[in-house]
């Protein structure tokens, strides 16, 4: 079992719908959760973090988590066309010696926006 | 200000030779990063700096990986006898001491081919 894992997609949504990416992680110790775009042939770039079960919003995208079931994901309302690229979700391992601040990333979801 | 830069961009290189890949990462970041990215796969962690501490090395695939950072700075990963399946994309990050915790900071990659 992976220890983040997400489907790969390709999701297809119409602009102006919302985008819907799932991410599990399997580590119950886990702390603080990561979104991050990335466009082809670019380098990802963070839009959202997360550390306390509940929802979190910022402007078009909202996370949620869900830690008692190990589920993260990343909403986007009234999707874009230029919000197509793969989004990366990311756990922090839990803390040990000389293990703070390692991110483990899932596979990355997809994301085409249709106009 | 400068972000992470990384360099060559681009390295093509015969099946066992060693390559050597540079990363600067942002000015005053004590923490940095390496990670592996195979075509259409996720992120791969590979080794951690943080300040003084001993690396993290527990990403790196095999003994023919290694890295070293100078000074708390400049950091480089070499691979000896180079194979086809190292061929990816190589990301370096870096992050702050204050601010979101570990809002790591991506470079622009070195995309290495081995032939």
């Amino acid at each position: 079992q992976k220890e983040v894992e997400q489907n790969s997609g390709p999701l297809s949504v119409p602009e102006g719908a919302i985008a819907s990416l799932n991410c599990t992680y399997s580590d119950r110790g886990s702390q603080s959760f990561f979104w991050y775009r990335q466009y082809s042939g670019k380098s990802p770039e963070l839009i959202m973090f997360i550390y306390s079960n509940g929802d979190k919003e910022d402007g078009r995208f909202t996370a949620q988590l869900n830690k008692a079931s190990q589920y993260v994901s990343l909403l986007i309302r009234d999707s874009q066309p230029s919000d197509s690229a793969t989004y990366l979700c990311a756990v922090i391992k839990p803390r040990g010696y000389n293990q703070g601040g390692k991110l483990i990333f899932g596979q990355g979801t997809e994301l085409s926006v249709k106009p | 200000g400068a972000g992470v830069s990384q360099s060559p961009s681009n390295k093509v290189t015969e099946k066992g030779k060693d390559v050597e890949l540079r990363c600067d990462p942002i000015s005053g970041h004590t923490a940095l990063y390496w990670y592996r990215q195979s075509l259409g796969q996720g992120l791969e962690f590979l080794i951690y700096f943080q300040g003084n501490s001993a690396p993290d090395k527990s990403g790196l695939p095999s003994d023919r990986f290694s890295a070293e950072r100078t000074g708390g700075s400049v950091s480089t990963l070499t691979i000896q006898r180079t194979q086809q399946e190292d061929s990816a994309v190589y990301l370096c990050a870096s992050r702050p001491t204050s601010g979101a915790y570990n809002e790591q900071f991506f470079g622009p990659g070195t995309r290495l081919t081995v032939l």
